[in-house]
Formats: structure tokens, sequence, C-alpha cells
């Protein structure tokens, strides 16, 4: 079974400075990937990077990296220049890489408020 | 390019009914998966189909169930409907063969909101 647990349930930050989202994860099996989505106040869950588990470099999307620790099993979420628009709720998930189907466990997430 | 379209956006039902929440993929897609979202909870995997057959299921009971028709848009019905099955319904839409690629990311839709009474 996959587990994905996110320990902030808020967090704050000023306009333009960086922010750090944790994430853990928790998985027997040997291939996996993992993402994070951002689902504003409308519901819809915006997919914002991905990060497999054999990937060497750590992934980036513009203003959002990906700060992957395979040892430690953890994919923190560092988004960069905050805009107000980042403010939102945040969710770490990852895949099966055994089955081949892309289903995805989420954690609870993280709400992030930005301020002015 | 239209993304997932779900509807209706919002519903409310009484306890023992039945509902029924739709589903259209984003062009291109062949694979429907749904979630459920409980309030303050991250999306749960419900079932996933493809192919218009059931590939995967979640933790769900029988009376959850779908449906995937030849045109890849697909169903979800809830029957005996509980308080609990209150939450929000998100549909995912992505291309069944590519997984493992980094590209076969899932793409939301906005969600149908269900509040059973």
């Amino acid at each position: 079974a996959q587990k994905i647990t996110q320990t902030q349930p808020g967090m704050f930050v000023q306009e333009k400075e960086a922010v750090t989202l944790d994430c853990t994860y928790d998985t027997s099996d040997p291939s996996y990937g993992l993402f994070w989505y951002k689902q504003p106040s409308s519901g819809e869950m915006i997919f914002l990077i991905y990060q497999g588990s054999y990937d060497q470099q750590n992934a980036t999307e513009g203003r959002y990296s990906l700060n992957f620790q395979k040892a430690r099993k953890s994919a923190n979420l560092v988004i960069s220049a905050s805009q107000l628009g980042d403010s939102a709720m945040y969710f770490c998930a990852m895949s099966p890489g055994s089955s081949g189907y892309s289903t995805l466990t989420f954690g609870k997430g993280t709400m992030l408020l930005v301020s002015p | 390019d239209a993304g997932v379209t779900q509807s209706p956006t919002h519903l409310i039902k009484t306890r023992g009914q039945q509902v029924t929440l739709r589903c259209s993929p984003k062009s291109g897609h062949d694979t429907v998966s749904w979630y459920q979202q409980a309030l303050g909870q991250g999306p749960q995997f419900i079932f996933q189909y493809y192919e218009e057959e059931e590939r995967q299921r979640g933790n769900f009971p029988d009376r959850f169930s779908g449906h995937q028709f030849p045109n890849y848009s697909s169903e979800l019905n809830v029957n005996a409907l509980l308080l609990g099955d209150s939450a929000l319904y998100l549909c995912a839409s992505s291309l069944g063969h590519e997984f493992g690629s980094g590209a076969n990311v899932l793409t939301f839709g906005a969600g149908s909101r269900l509040t059973v009474l």
C-alpha cells in the first residue's frame, strides 16, 4: 500500500518569497511517480510537477521545483517568488509503478496563503 | 482544447436516493478515473475505466458503480445514498497506454459537489 503524508495543514508566505511544502511517502514499489497538484477554491486539480522514482535530477517547472530525496522518502515542493494567485490547497500524490495504471494516492493537503 | 467537463456542478439528494454524475474526458484521452474528495481531505480513488471496462477499483462499496461509453465519456452512479457520501466527486482523464513516461498526467475536471441530506 502507498501512503502520502503532508504534515503542514497551513502555510503563510509573503508575496515574492519562496516557500517549501513538505511531503513524505511510503511505498514498497521500486518504481513510482510523485506528483504535486494545486486546487484553488474552484475545485479543479491543476497539475504542477512530476518526478519519477528513477529520475536522477530534481524536476523543475517554471517557479516550481521538486526537492526529491529518495533515501528520506521525501518529495517537497518549492515555490519560488510566490504570487497572490498561488493561494490554494496543494496536494502531494503518488502513483504505483508496478501496476502500470495511472491511479493516484493523495495526501491531505496543505493550504498556502500568500499575503501582499 | 476542451478539458475535462463534469455535470452537474452541484446537486442535493436525500438519504436512500440514487445519483448519476457525468464526465467528458479531455480531447484525445481514452481513460477516465473517478475520485471522491470529502471536506478537508485529499481525493480518494474510486475506480478507473479504460476501453469501456472497469480496469481498477479502490476501496469503495458496490453501491458505487460506473460506465464508460464508446466516445470515452463516463458516468458514476451511487445507489442508496448515505450522509457520508457527501463530497466533491472529481473525474480525471488520461491516456491509458502511456503510463510511466511522465507524460501520463491526470487532467481533472472541476468536480460535482454532492450534498446528501
